[in-house]
């Protein structure tokens, strides 16, 4: 079982929809969670971290459940601007952060 | 402007040449990585580093050195270019690898494109 796995997607969602994006980890010990959102060829870049009690930032949603190892972030009116690949992200403590391979995101007028 | 950058953005080489990518940052974060990243495969880990003279192998090390005589700087060695290592890759660094997470974010360079022929 790959450390972190997320479903690659694409997603292809109008302007406005609502989008939600899962990702599963392997190691219970894992400490620290993130969502970095990276462009075409560009380099990845912090979107938001996830706390234990879930956390919203405008449009954008995670939440964490370290029963089921499980991570998601929820995209609410989905904006043009928005399409890029979702990279889940988590660590344990005193290792190098693990990244997933991506969910890419296409949003369409 | 205060940051992590990476250099050369660009580099085309011939196999069985050395290559060093260029890494630089501004914040004093204890830690740095490089990372390759290939179609299929995401970003894997090549080396991490937690303080200067300090380094660790991470998840694909072979083929590349790297050094960190000081803490603001940790280039990437190619020794003998394949024209597997043809890739992006990344430099990082974060402040810490435990404890508070503001702390781990780790801050990524806008990358070297490396093709060998």
């Amino acid at each position: 079982r790959k450390e972190v796995e997320q479903d690659p997607g694409p997603f292809n969602v109008p302007e406005g929809a609502t989008v939600a994006f899962n990702c599963t980890y392997s190691n219970s010990a894992s400490q620290s969670f993130f969502w970095y959102r990276q462009d075409c060829r560009k380099e990845p870049k912090l979107l938001m971290s996830v706390y234990s009690s879930g956390n919203e930032d405008g449009r954008f949603t995670a939440q964490l459940n370290r029963a089921s190892q499980y991570i998601s972030l929820l995209i609410r009116d989905s904006k043009l601007s928005d399409s890029a690949t979702y990279l889940c992200v988590v660590n344990q403590a005193g290792t190098a952060l693990i990244f997933g391979k991506g969910t890419t995101l296409s949003v369409s007028s | 402007d205060a940051g992590i950058t990476q250099s050369p953005r660009y580099k085309i080489t011939e196999t069985g040449r050395q290559v060093t990518l260029m890494c630089h940052q501004t914040w004093s974060h204890s830690y740095m990585f490089w990372y390759r990243q290939d179609l299929g495969h995401g970003l894997r880990l090549i080396y991490y580093s937690a303080a200067a003279d300090i380094t660790d192998k991470g998840e694909v090390p072979d083929g590349y050195v790297v050094s960190r005589s000081k803490t603001e700087n940790f280039p990437l060695t190619l020794e003998s270019a394949t024209r597997s290592q043809t890739s992006v890759y990344f430099c990082a660094s974060s402040e810490r690898l435990a404890g508070d997470i503001a702390k781990n974010i780790q801050y990524f360079g806008a990358g070297t494109r490396l093709s060998v022929l």
